[in-house]
């Protein structure tokens, strides 16, 4: 799995958009980009993946540059409950196994 | 559907104690995994099993072993407990041959060694 680096922390205004980077530089043809979060002491939860395109689901954007060497997760309009540690992972979709997070981005949400 | 269960939730053991966690899966994944997260860190991946009746070291293998019993359920063992292994324990699995190959994880075990 390629290895990824994100700012240790952040902080959004509720009600504005969170722009959460992660590079990537290392990210091989075949690999995803994988956000996950992680509020307080649960288990971490999916929230988007994409492989070139710039992908969109409910909870969130994710944005990959042309090269992908990097990618930008968008929550639009964070809430206080959007307040999480944020993981982006890169790995292939096949069963090879292995999945690797590093420390995440602890993203929080002030009123 | 349970999702991913672990069992227990809690525990203490003393140094040089030993235990088993459980955990298992009701979405017929072929992947599964353990993790351990220490305090104000990220997860470290312990062991995976890319499928039944295999597993593999990740980044922090010593001090524990694996065991997938079959596609449902992957345990994990420590055999002679140390405090610098209290922790909190994640499982996770996923599907691993699909386009939508995300990890769903349970909600841990916090464990304490004294």
């Amino acid at each position: 799995d390629a290895k990824t680096t994100q700012p240790p922390s952040m902080d959004c205004a509720e009600g504005r958009a969170a722009n959460l980077p992660c590079n990537h530089s290392t990210i091989s043809g075949n690999e995803y980009v994988y956000w996950y979060r992680q509020i307080h002491s649960q288990g971490p939860q999916y929230i988007i993946h994409g492989l070139k395109n710039n992908e969109t689901n409910e909870m969130a954007s994710l944005i990959i540059t042309e090269d992908r060497k990097s990618s930008t997760l968008i929550l639009p309009h964070a809430t206080l409950r959007d307040t999480a540690v944020y993981y982006c992972i890169v790995r292939t979709n096949t069963n090879a196994g292995k999945s690797t997070f590093g420390d995440g981005t602890t993203l929080t949400v002030k009123p | 559907n349970a999702g991913v269960t672990q069992t227990p939730k809690f525990q203490v053991l003393k140094t040089g104690q030993s235990m088993t966690l459980q955990c298992a899966q009701d979405m017929n994944h072929n992947s599964m995994y353990w993790y351990r997260q220490d305090p104000g860190m990220g997860l470290r991946l312990i062991y995976y099993s890319a499928s039944e009746g295999t597993t593999d070291k990740g980044e922090v293998p010593n001090g524990y072993n694996v065991s997938r019993l079959n596609k449902r359920e992957f345990s994990l063992r420590l055999e002679s407990a140390a405090p610098s292994q209290t922790s909190v324990y994640f499982c996770a699995s996923r599907s691993g041959s699909s386009s939508y190959n995300e990890q769903f994880f349970g909600p841990g075990t916090r464990l304490t060694v004294l």
